[in-house]
């Protein structure tokens, strides 16, 4: 199994939204309903944010949600902060009966 | 509370073994898979494999197949990562961390421990 496929990068300014996306193929993202996100502070460990998918565990902020479309997930956060300034990773249940993580995507606010 | 306490940061030279813990706490360990979890300097997350404390099924991550041993001891509610012949490359900070069950398959990692700093130099 490969690693799912993220941007390197993203930017927005605070107030907007931005969307972070991860591809995978039918053997993970797209074969299961159990995509998650993680986010990663510098030298903290890693916070889910949303799991199944489109859930978010309790005390996360509800501007962050997620999505999927095909072998394709996708993270949105809205109103962007100063403190949303982190690395975002995402993962899926895979065939292979573990889990694979994507390879990250450092979020900037401007 | 959960908790997952790791063993503390290793220095080792090439070609040593190296055998670092978690200990978990507060919830029923052996009905959880744990999971462990390496970041090298400055990259991303990779699960090097997950094991199941209540009857030690492991599961390895293609990559790590071979080259490390997840283990558990139920009784001292403990998880284990060991791996042999380290090179510098091995370099890294491992995290464990437990899996939550959804949709009746492994779907989430909810908690973490603090990690353990492995450093690997002659």
């Amino acid at each position: 199994q490969s690693a799912l496929t993220q941007p390197a990068s993203v930017s927005g300014s605070p107030g907007q939204s931005i969307t972070i996306s991860c591809t995978g193929t039918s053997s993970d993202v797209g074969g299961y309903n159990l995509v998650s996100w993680y986010q990663q502070h510098p030298g903290k460990t890693p916070k889910v944010m949303i799991y199944e998918g489109n859930k978010r565990p309790s005390g996360v902020s509800d501007r962050f949600s997620g999505s999927k479309s095909g072998n394709t997930a996708s993270l949105t956060i809205s109103g962007l902060q100063a403190e949303d300034e982190a690395h975002y990773y995402c993962c899926s249940y895979a065939t292979s009966r573990t889990l694979v993580f994507g390879g990250g995507t450092k979020l900037t606010v401007l | 509370e959960v908790q997952l306490e790791q063993s503390g940061a290793e220095v080792k030279k090439p070609g040593e073994s190296l055998k670092i813990s978690c200990k978990g706490s507060g919830y029923n360990f052996p009905n959880y898979w744990i999971g462990w979890v390496r970041q090298m300097p400055g990259k991303g997350l990779e699960l090097m494999g997950i094991i199941y404390p209540g009857d030690s099924e492991t599961r390895y991550s293609p990559s790590f197949q071979g080259q490390v041993t997840i283990s558990a001891d139920k009784s001292i509610t403990t998880a284990y990562l060991q791996m042999s012949s380290l090179k510098a490359s091995d370099t890294a900070m491992y995290y464990c961390a437990t899996i939550r069950i959804t949709r009746n398959l492994p779907g989430l990692f909810d908690y973490w421990g603090q990690g353990t700093l492995v450093t690997v130099s002659s």
